[in-house]
């Protein structure tokens, strides 16, 4: 699997944009870009993935550069709430037994008022 | 739905001591998983179940078993606790043939301690 490399923290603002980035120049085609967060003491939760499209759902924005060798998360406006360490991972599609996903160090996102 | 539970939440082990730690879900799930989260660190796999019937090794097997008891149920077993596995543990659940790639769902995990 190819590796990431993300900051390992940023502050924003709240009802600010929170745009995460993420390098991952190793990926190969058939990997996709997922990203989780994990709140304090929680379990990690799942955003949003993608493989080279944008991709938007209720919670983020994902944008893949074209080459796919970075992407970027949004949280259109932070909240409070959003305070969470964020993990961009990558990992190949299709129907392979393991699914494991590789958590790295991760940024950890501090929502300011 | 529950989604994935685990139990206990909190435990305190004396270094030699056993205890497995439970895992179900209710989504109807094929796939389950147990990590290991130490202070400041990303997560770790130790054992994964692709689907009821099947188990292998993560990153970091050692010391540990697991059981997948059912479809809903996957345990982890610590047959001799030591300090170095005191960590907390989450479990987690995904389905497993989805073409585009699918997420993972975890439960609220156990801290454990060896003292």
């Amino acid at each position: 699997d190819a590796k990431t490399t993300q900051p390992p923290s940023m502050d924003c603002a709240e009802g600010r944009a929170a745009n995460l980035p993420c390098n991952h120049s190793t990926i190969s085609g058939n990997e996709y870009v997922y990203w989780y967060r994990q709140i304090h003491s929680q379990g990690p939760q799942y955003i949003i993935h993608g493989l080279k499209n944008n991709e938007t759902n209720e919670m983020a924005s994902l944008i893949i550069t074209e080459d796919r060798k970075s992407s970027t998360l949004i949280l259109p406006h932070a909240t409070l709430r959003d305070t969470a360490v964020y993990y961009c991972i990558v990992r190949p599609k299709g129907n392979n037994a393991g699914n494991m996903l590789t958590f790295g160090g991760g940024t950890r996102l501090m929502v300011k008022p | 739905n529950a989604g994935v539970t685990q139990t206990p939440k909190f435990q305190v082990l004396k270094t030699g001591q056993s205890m497995t730690l439970q895992c179900a879900q209710d989504m109807n799930h094929n796939s389950m998983y147990w990590y290991r989260q130490d202070p400041g660190m990303g997560l770790r796999l130790i054992y994964y179940s692709a689907s009821e019937g099947t188990t292998d090794k993560g990153e970091v097997p050692n010391g540990y078993n697991v059981s997948r008891l059912n479809k809903r149920e996957f345990s982890l077993r610590l047959e001799s606790a030591a300090p170095s596995q005191t960590s907390v543990y989450f479990c987690a659940s995904s389905e497993m043939w989805r073409d585009r790639g699918y997420e993972q769902y975890f439960g609220p995990g156990t801290r454990l301690t060896v003292t």
